[in-house]
């Protein structure tokens, strides 16, 4: 999607080994989110940004942390992962102006 | 708790032909209402959004409605093609404190659109 990427799009990492996603946005917007999707269950956050440095936790935040030390670059970090955080994570970006979400393509994650 | 629920959870319907897709929701303080569309493969992609004073907005054949005294929304399709085939998911984000807001997502209406 313009203005914002996602990489990479598609890891198989082992069980216990740390995995770090990344965001990329191209239009200076303040806040910026991860999500996750899973069957069966809508899109839920893990940690969202409102600043450089400034970040908070999300509804499903246990065993992820987040950097932002770019207003464009926002890290998503599974410190060791688990068969439970298979999933597809989504980064988006937020317009201060009107409010409108843009989501990334995706990064396709499986932890075997 | 918020919670936003659609239906019907997956729809197989003819080229040419409208559908109606529903969402219901207990979600508060209201803020606003949105409809994305999904591809396979793809992040969500924003359809429509709806504050607390409209009650129908449009985009190309997609019109979504809103009836925030039953807590009820739907997006109607018209002339369905077959690029319409994905997820439909609907949205409600709430105020928060500081002025920001969240979002509660559905867990969508996988629609197909057939020859």
């Amino acid at each position: 999607d313009a203005g914002i990427t996602q990489s990479p799009r598609h890891k198989v990492t082992e069980t216990g080994t740390p995995v770090t996603l990344r965001c990329h946005q191209t239009e200076n917007h303040r806040y910026m989110y991860w999500y996750r999707q899973d069957p069966g269950h809508g899109l839920r956050l893990i940690h969202y940004s409102y600043g450089v440095k400034d970040t908070d936790k999300g509804e499903v935040s246990d065993g992820y942390s987040v950097s932002r030390s770019k207003t464009e670059d926002f890290l998503l970090t599974l410190e060791s992962a688990t068969s439970s955080q298979t999933s597809v994570y989504f980064c988006a970006i937020m317009d201060s102006y009107n409010y409108g979400y843009t989501f990334g393509s995706g990064t396709r994650l499986t932890v075997v | 708790k918020n919670q936003v629920e659609q239906s019907p959870q997956s729809l197989i319907i003819l080229e040419g032909k409208n559908c109606t897709l529903q969402c219901n929701y207990t979600v508060s303080p209201f803020s606003n209402l949105r409809w994305y569309k999904q591809d396979t493969g793809r992040g969500p992609v924003s359809l429509t959004i709806m504050t607390f004073s409209e009650n129908t907005k449009s985009n190309g054949r997609y019109t979504a409605t809103l009836d925030a005294d039953t807590k009820q929304s739907s997006l109607h399709i018209t002339a369905s093609q077959l690029s319409d085939s994905a997820s439909y998911i609907c949205v409600v984000s709430a105020r928060i404190t500081g002025g920001g807001n969240k979002l509660t997502f559905g867990t969508g209406t996988q629609l197909k659109v057939e020859l």
